[in-house]
Parts: C-alpha cells; sequence; structure tokens
C-alpha cells in the first residue's frame, strides 16, 4: 500500500519562499508528482521526480530522497495567485496516481 | 482547444436515480482514468482504462460502471445513487510511460439530495 503525509495548512507572505513537506510510505516506487488545485478547478501538473536531487521549473522546484520517503515543493517569490492547494502523489503501476490529503496554502499580502 | 471534457458540469439528482457522466479528450493519450473527491478534498483514484481496457478498479461498489467506447472517451454511469454519492468527480488522460503528466478535466459536481 501508500501512505502520504502533508501539512493541512500553511500561510506565507506575498514575495517570501515556502517549501512544502511531503513524506510518504510505499511498497513500489514509480515516481512522485506534485499538483497544484485552486478552489473549484481541476488539478494540474507542477512537477515530476523520480531519481533523487532537485527538480527546478521557474519559481517552482521539487525536491526527492528517495531513502528518507521524503520530497518538497518549494515556492519562491510568492504571488497571491499561488494561494492553493499542494497534492502531494504517488505513481502507481498503473499510472494510477494516490493523493495525499493536500496543503492549503495561503499567501498574504 | 479543450484537452479534456466533462459533461455535465453540475449535475443534482434524488437517491435511488441513476445518472451518467461523460468524458472526452482530445490529446491522443491511451489511458485514462476517473477520480472522485469527497467535501473533504481528498482525491482517489477509481478507474484507470489503458487503452480502451480495465487495468484500475479500486474498491468501488459495483454501482459505478466505466465505459469506453473508444481510447479517447471514458464515460461512469453510476445506478441507484446515494446521498454518500455526492462529491466531484475528474476525469484524467495520460500517455504511455512513466511521469506521464496527467491532464484532468474541470470535473462534475454530483450532488445527490
Amino acid at each position: 500500500g501508500q501512505n502520504i503525509d502533508q501539512p493541512t495548512e500553511m500561510t506565507a507572505t506575498e514575495g517570501a519562499i515556502v517549501q512544502i513537506n511531503c513524506t510518504y510510505q510505499t511498497s513500489g516506487f514509480n515516481g512522485l508528482f506534485w499538483y497544484q488545485q485552486h478552489a473549484g478547478e481541476a488539478p494540474t501538473f507542477l512537477s515530476y521526480n523520480v531519481l533523487d536531487g532537485l527538480e527546478e521549473k521557474g519559481r517552482f522546484s521539487s525536491f526527492l530522497s528517495r531513502s528518507k520517503g521524503y520530497s518538497y515543493l518549494l515556492l519562491k517569490e510568492l504571488q497571491m495567485k499561488d494561494s492553493a492547494s499542494y497534492l502531494c502523489a504517488l505513481s502507481g503501476s498503473a499510472r494510477q496516481l494516490t493523493f495525499g490529503s493536500g496543503t492549503q496554502l495561503t499567501v498574504l499580502p | 482547444d479543450t484537452a479534456v471534457s466533462q459533461t455535465p458540469k453540475y449535475l443534482v439528482t434524488q437517491m435511488g436515480n441513476d445518472k451518467s457522466i461523460k468524458c472526452e479528450q482530445n490529446l491522443g493519450h491511451d489511458t485514462m482514468y476517473w477520480y472522485k473527491q469527497d467535501s473533504k478534498k481528498f482525491l482517489k483514484i477509481m478507474f484507470s482504462y489503458n487503452n480502451k481496457e480495465l487495468i484500475i478498479n479500486e474498491t468501488v461498489p459495483n454501482r459505478f460502471s466505466p465505459k469506453s467506447p473508444d481510447k479517447a472517451h471514458l464515460n461512469l454511469h453510476i445506478n441507484s445513487l446515494e446521498l454518500g454519492d455526492s462529491a466531484v468527480y475528474f476525469c484524467a488522460s495520460s500517455l504511455g510511460g512513466p511521469g506521464g503528466e496527467q491532464f484532468f478535466g474541470p470535473g462534475t459536481r454530483l450532488t445527490v439530495l
């Protein structure tokens, strides 16, 4: 089976940097995804990690340590529009995603 | 130019009714999925189809029956609706191989009264 933990809520200030952590246990690792979901909208893809290390994409970066069962999503230069739920997800053997419960990020002016 | 579309966007119905949700993707993807997001925003896989074949069927009541007439469509039929079926249902699709980004449809908000 798979188990994913991430904080329920986080708050940060516009222009700041925030790190959202995700820890997981899984019997077979096929990759870890981060998705963003604004209220009332569909999840949208942010990043994918399958090897250890940091993947950078503009203001967003994602890190993975397979030995520690740990990932984080780093958001830099926060903007108000970054207020959303951030979902950590593990990829299964059939490419289905098992999602964590999501971290609701609120960006304050 | 909608990549993954779902109809209807909202569905309000009485307990005991039967309803269907349709999903279509124009991305040329080979795998389609149905996810359920409950009131606590927890997103859970229900079904996965690859090239029209069912490959994942999580612990879902058999009142839920997916149907894939072709690779671009995956419909969800629900019989004898119950109050607990109220949720947002998302269709998604991806292309073969690991790390394939899943594209989600806009969701169908089902309310059972």
